[in-house]
Parts: structure tokens; C-alpha cells; sequence
């Protein structure tokens, strides 16, 4: 993989829905991956940097894990709120210490 | 803590003009700054890097002399569009870490400027 892909583009989920979503990125001289949020008109909010084949964290009800030897992330969101419509993006530093390359994000829209 | 500011938000300018854009770190001391540009529906371009008191590190196919980075102080950065012209409508995003780990520090980002060149 040469570039970052996330998927879904977009989805709509029922509030208390769980639901997750994928970052890929190439495996190859990695070195971290971050996740942000990114709600409309504000700047998007750091959420996780993960750097270990395996890594797991959590901040609250979202937690994310890493898999840097098969290339992919996921993001999870346990019991979504309205609050949690936004933007996730993430952005990995692969191929080159200062190289960082983002995805294009997957819009998440929590429906009450 | 850890906000980054940015300003202007929106800016309309004529052909030809230049355009400043401020990215100021208001809690922190950012050691390294970044510049991005986002165009229609594609993600995030990381343009140039800038430490503090050096020149900026450009990506390749950034033009340099179009997109002149000053990082003057460790809380301040500036993008200066040179002689605009509409193909460079669009929207710029900075970001700023403090710490020395590169890849593994986290970035804290300005909330953007859509530049709009007429």
C-alpha cells in the first residue's frame, strides 16, 4: 500500500450503536500512526499516537488498536453520542522519519 | 492546554496580492511546526516543515519562492502565499509539537484558512 486509505468514506449510526472503522497504511519503515477528530469549524483533536505491533488504547469510550505488520489501524466507538459526529482521520509516518501522510477520513454522523 | 491558533480564518484576496497567515502556539513552546494544504475532498498535504530558527524543510513539488515559511519564535510560525493566484485557493492548516520525538510527539493543529483568491 502506498498510500493511507480509510474506510468507510462515511457513516451514519443510531446513537448507542457501536460501531469502528479502518485506517490502512504501508507497513513498511513505520514508525507511528495518529488518530484525530475533527469536528466542523474547530481543529482536529489529537486523540491517539500509537508506534507498537499490537498497541491498544483507550480514552474514554473510543480505543484504538495497531497492527503495523499487516499495515492497519482500526477505531472503535462504544455506544456512539451525537457528540461523536465528526471527521477521523489518521495519518501515518511511514517511509521516512519526518514522512507523514494522511488519509482522506471517514465522516461519522451520529443520529439521535 | 495545547492550543494552536490561526489567523486568519478565511481570507478573500485579488490576483496577485500576497497573503500572510499566522500560526501561533499559545500554551507551549512549539519546537517544530508544519504546514499543510487540504484541496477539495483529498486529505491532508503536509507542504513544509519549519523549526525555530532554521529554514523550512519543503516537500517535493512545493515551490519554495510561491510559499515562503518563517518560524521566527517558538511560538510563532508564518505562510506568506506570494503573489497569489487562484489555483492556490485553498484551505491551510498548521500544526505544532513540542517535543523532540518526531513521529512519536503529537501534533496540535490550528483551526485552518480558506484562502479564496479572486
Amino acid at each position: 500500500i502506498l498510500n493511507v486509505e480509510q474506510s468507510p468514506q462515511s457513516l451514519h449510526v443510531q446513537e448507542g450503536d457501536s460501531t469502528n472503522f479502518t485506517c490502512s497504511f504501508p507497513s513498511s519503515n513505520f514508525y507511528a500512526l495518529h488518530w484525530y477528530r475533527w469536528e466542523t469549524a474547530k481543529s482536529p483533536e489529537a486523540l491517539f499516537v500509537m508506534t507498537l505491533n499490537g498497541d491498544e488504547k483507550k480514552k474514554g469510550r473510543i480505543s484504538a488498536t495497531l497492527n503495523t505488520k499487516e499495515g492497519y489501524s482500526y477505531l472503535y466507538i462504544k455506544g456512539s453520542q451525537p457528540e461523536d459526529s465528526a471527521t477521523y482521520l489518521c495519518a501515518s509516518f511511514s517511509g521516512g522519519y519526518q514522512k507523514v501522510t494522511f488519509g482522506t477520513g471517514t465522516k461519522l454522523q451520529v443520529i439521535p | 492546554g495545547a492550543v494552536v491558533s490561526q489567523h486568519p480564518s478565511r481570507v478573500i484576496c485579488k490576483s496577485g496580492t500576497s497573503v500572510k497567515i499566522e500560526c501561533r502556539s499559545l500554551d507551549f513552546q512549539a519546537t517544530t511546526m508544519f504546514w499543510y494544504r487540504q484541496f477539495p475532498k483529498k486529505s491532508l498535504m503536509l507542504m513544509a516543515t519549519s523549526n525555530e530558527g532554521s529554514k523550512a524543510t519543503y516537500e517535493q513539488g512545493v515551490e519554495k519562492d510561491k510559499f515562503l515559511i518563517n518560524h521566527a519564535s517558538l511560538t510563532l510560525s508564518t505562510l506568506t502565499v506570494t503573489s497569489a493566484h487562484p489555483e492556490d485557493s485553498s484551505f491551510y492548516i498548521c500544526s505544532a509539537r513540542t517535543g523532540l520525538a518526531g513521529p512519536y510527539d503529537t501534533q496540535y493543529f490550528g483551526p485552518g484558512t480558506r484562502l479564496t483568491v479572486l
